[in-house]
């Protein structure tokens, strides 16, 4: 059964400063997301990994996947308040096993 | 990018009751999926709902609480019957296009069961 574990749950950063967020996954995955929920809000498509060593960015966001070590972490450069959401790491091929997610709180 | 609605978007319901929740999508794809988010939680996926066949369910869903339809390659529904508070959810449905692509997510029905 595949498992999927974030860390940390909750993170509060200062903007301007650079924090990463990691997520592990127990079983070979065929591809890895990155999701932003809003409060309210559906899940948004951040970044879909799908082979060792991707590495995408988009703004102060960037992703990377290490199938060997089946981790992915998001990369936070100079925070900015607009970042403040949750975000959820998945794994799987369609079906999708998510991780508990990562509610990132940005403060002036 | 998929352009997916979903129908209703909030509901309150009396629990013993069931909700019909539809989902269509912009274009034709083979497998929809719908998950569920209780509240402050992540994601969990029901069922896998494929046009032509009976849907899939993942340990710990039952088609007789959640039954599902997929009539065409466009559209699916989810029903939660016999409702009870535990099913206040986010109720999200999802398609993947591609395999080089993301998965898309509709908006989400929001039901709240009294």
């Amino acid at each position: 059964e595949l498992k999927v574990e974030q860390n940390p749950l909750f993170l509060s950063m200062q903007e301007g400063k650079n924090y990463t967020i990691y997520c592990n996954y127990s079983t070979t995955s065929d591809r890895l997301y990155w999701y932003r929920q809003d409060p309210g809000k559906s899940l948004e498509s951040l970044f879909v990994l799908l082979s060792n060593g991707a590495v995408k960015q988009e703004g102060r966001l960037m992703a990377s996947l290490d199938t060997k070590a089946r981790l992915s972490t998001l990369h936070i450069t100079a925070a900015v308040h607009d970042l403040s959401a949750t975000y959820f790491c998945a794994a799987g091929g369609s079906r999708l096993t998510f991780g508990e997610g990562t509610q990132l709180t940005v403060n002036p | 990018s998929a352009v997916i609605s979903q129908k209703p978007s909030r509901d309150i319901c009396q629990r013993g009751t069931s909700l019909t929740i539809q989902c269509q999508v912009d274009s034709q794809v083979t497998m929809m999926f719908w998950y569920r988010q209780q509240p402050g939680q992540s994601l969990t996926l029901i069922a896998t709902a494929n046009q032509g066949s009976e849907a899939t369910y993942e340990s710990g869903f039952v088609i007789d609480k959640f039954p599902i339809s997929r009539p065409n390659l466009t559209f699916s529904t989810l029903t939660v019957s016999n409702m009870s508070p535990e099913d206040s959810s986010i109720y999200l449905c999802s398609v993947n296009r591609d395999p080089q692509e993301t998965q898309y997510f509709g908006p989400g029905t929001r039901l709240l069961v009294l």
